[in-house]
């Protein structure tokens, strides 16, 4: 399996355009998380989607930002309209949870988004 | 969600000092996981702990979840500049929310 798959790896938009990120889980796996990661917040944890369900969706920061899960092998994360305090780096994970015992979460390579 | 606390945020060691991360969590856990992430990258996942006191070892990284299943603390004897990165607790792993890292800078 080539992990998780995120595109683009960078991306630097003008403020006010619409941002797509795009993710493919590990195959099998039936929980995915979006993070945000900046210098000052840290690793934000912004949604959490299992079996394409959006489970907790507390942390997307306000209503420019949107996830789907249309299907087991695909998400998007999108940004209407975006704003330079977006600049971060944004990173997808998969796993599969297995009770109390979870499994490790793979993260991919993360999409540099730059907002000027 | 539940949210977990790490100190320190940063630490600075001469090459072959040792290091220690803690994380503590104000509710019980069910239990937590390590991550490592190098500049530049991802986060790699380390080790996971699931029992009341337990202790893992992987070659020089100590790994104890307390027996209260409250905190936790990541402990590398003799750190080498391989060492080098942030290094986060996460729980609960359904949730996956992560700790602020402590990172670290080793000093040849």
């Amino acid at each position: 399996d080539a992990g998780v798959i995120q595109s683009p790896r960078h991306e630097v938009t003008e403020m006010g355009q619409e941002v797509t990120l795009r993710c493919k889980p590990i195959s099998g796996h039936n929980s995915l998380f979006w993070y945000r990661q900046t210098m000052m917040r840290g690793l934000e944890l912004l949604i959490y989607f299992n079996n394409n369900v959006p489970i907790d969706d507390s942390g997307m920061p306000e209503d420019r930002f949107s996830a789907k899960m249309p299907n087991a092998s695909f998400s998007t994360l999108k940004i209407q309209p975006s704003e330079p305090r977006d600049s971060a780096v944004y990173f997808c994970a998969s796993s599969f949870p297995g009770g109390e015992s979870d499994t490790e979460a793979f993260f991919g390579q993360g999409t540099r988004l730059t907002v000027v | 969600g539940q949210q977990v606390m790490q100190i320190p945020q940063y630490q600075h060691v001469q090459e072959g000092e040792d290091f220690t991360t803690y994380c503590n969590s104000s509710t019980t856990l069910s239990n937590i996981q390590w991550y490592k992430q190098r500049p530049g990258g991802h986060p790699v996942f380390l080790i996971q702990l699931v029992k009341s006191g337990e202790v893992k070892k992987q070659k020089r990284l100590t790994f104890q979840f307390g027996e209260a299943k409250k905190n936790s603390s990541l402990h590398i004897t003799a750190t080498q500049t391989t060492d080098v990165g942030t290094y986060f607790c996460a729980g609960p792993p359904a949730y996956m929310r992560f700790g602020a890292g402590t990172r670290l800078t080793v000093k040849p």
